[in-house]
Parts: C-alpha cells; sequence; structure tokens
C-alpha cells in the first residue's frame, strides 16, 4: 500500500514533442505528490509538486494532472527539449510529520532527441 | 546559499567493514533525510531527522543508523558491510514545513567489494 507504480521506464521523445509520465498510487494518506528530475551524477532535484485538492498545476513547459478518483497522476512535458534528457521520479508524502519521508516511483529515464 | 553537502564522494568498502557518511545541510535547514538509490531498487527511504531526533525511520536493517548534530549536520553509519550496500547514498535537507519539499545533495556513491 505504500508503493507508487511508475510507468513508462524509458521514453524517448523527439525535440518539440510532448512527453508523459504517468504514476499510480494505493495510500489515500499521501497528500503531496512531488516530481523530482535527476541528472547522471547530481541528486535529484524538485520539479514540480501538487496536492490532491487542484486536478492541474503548470510551471512553464512542465505541467501535473492529477486524478484523485483514480488514484493517478501525470507529468507533461511540453515542447520536450534535449536539455530535459533525465530520469524523472513521482513521489508521495502524508502528513506533516512526514516531511523527509518520501515513496519513489521507480523512475522514468527520458531521452529528448534533436 | 550553499547546497546539501555530502562527503566522502565515493568510497570503496570491502564486505564487514563498517563506514560513515556525513551531511551538512543547506542553512537554516533542520530537517536531514536519508535515501538509499540503486538501479533495481530505486530510491529507498532510511530515515529522518528534525532537531536531533530521529522522526521517521524506513525499512532497513539496524546495521543502518544515524544521527543529527545540534548545528543539524548529521552522519550515518552503515555497519558490518555486505555487498548489497553498494549503492548511492543521498542525503537531503528542508525546512520542514511543506512535506516532500527536499533539497538533495550530490550523494555518497559506496563500493562494497
Amino acid at each position: 500500500q505504500q508503493q507508487v507504480k511508475q510507468s513508462p521506464q524509458s521514453l524517448i521523445v523527439q525535440k518539440g514533442g510532448i512527453s508523459i509520465i504517468n504514476c499510480a498510487y494505493e495510500n489515500t494518506a499521501f497528500d503531496y505528490f512531488p516530481w523530482y528530475q535527476q541528472f547522471p551524477g547530481k541528486g535529484p532535484a524538485l520539479l514540480i509538486a501538487i496536492r490532491p485538492d487542484v486536478s492541474e498545476k503548470k510551471e512553464g513547459r512542465f505541467t501535473i494532472s492529477f486524478n484523485k478518483s483514480a488514484k493517478q497522476f501525470s507529468l507533461h512535458i511540453m515542447d520536450s527539449q534535449p536539455g530535459d534528457s533525465a530520469t524523472y521520479f513521482c513521489a508521495a508524502s502524508s502528513g506533516s510529520g512526514n516531511t523527509g519521508k518520501l515513496i519513489f516511483g521507480q523512475g522514468t529515464t527520458l531521452q529528448v532527441k534533436p | 546559499k550553499a547546497g546539501v553537502t555530502q562527503t566522502p564522494r565515493y568510497l570503496i568498502k570491502t564486505r564487514g567493514q563498517q563506514v560513515t557518511l556525513s551531511c551538512s545541510p543547506i542553512s537554516g535547514h533542520r530537517s536531514v533525510s536519508w535515501y538509499q538509490q540503486t538501479p533495481g531498487q530505486g530510491l529507498q527511504f532510511l530515515f529522518e531527522y528534525f532537531s536531533e531526533t530521529q522522526r521517521n525511520k524506513g525499512n532497513f536493517p539496524g546495521r543502518f543508523s544515524g544521527r543529527q548534530f545540534s548545528n543539524s549536520r548529521s552522519e550515518m553509519n552503515v555497519s558490518t558491510l555486505e555487498l548489497g550496500d553498494s549503492a548511492l547514498y543521498l542525503c537531503a535537507s528542508s525546512l520542514a514545513l511543506t512535506p516532500g519539499e527536499l533539497f538533495f545533495g550530490e550523494g555518497s556513491r559506496l563500493t562494497v567489494l
């Protein structure tokens, strides 16, 4: 019940295309859903996050869509660029006492071809 | 503002040895969390410290331990190393105001031979 399932494992997109990564969860106690981006040799960096009281959040080319009833959320990268090539992790956390505890998905390696 | 600093960046140990990893959080951050990253298991939560107290613990054996000092710096220790402990160990700090808003260091790459 603590799992967050992420798909696809890898993704290849042409420059200018839309990259879509999906995640699903079971634990209804989760109340914060961040996405992290990780480049080789670096630690993950927070990209964008959403709470379950909104269905969509957009920041620049990055959008999170959230479906509370289906317990699913997804990351959309519009106008994908080669510089977006990285590994993306969805995650979930619950409660104010768990500020440092995240349950991560398995990650998606994105390659954007020029 | 300096980011999260982890030392050492790389280390090689043999089975049965122990290792101590260090983490200096972003100035003003009182929460420090540790994660293990491996190709097979992904990112897994080890523990979280807040104001020198362990607040959360993941599903790892007792060989994995940690502590936090009064200046918020943290260390984690792994005793009796096993081959499967080879991983990237990531430290993350936060203001502990928003769940999941973590700032990660670049990690300590541990290889156990």
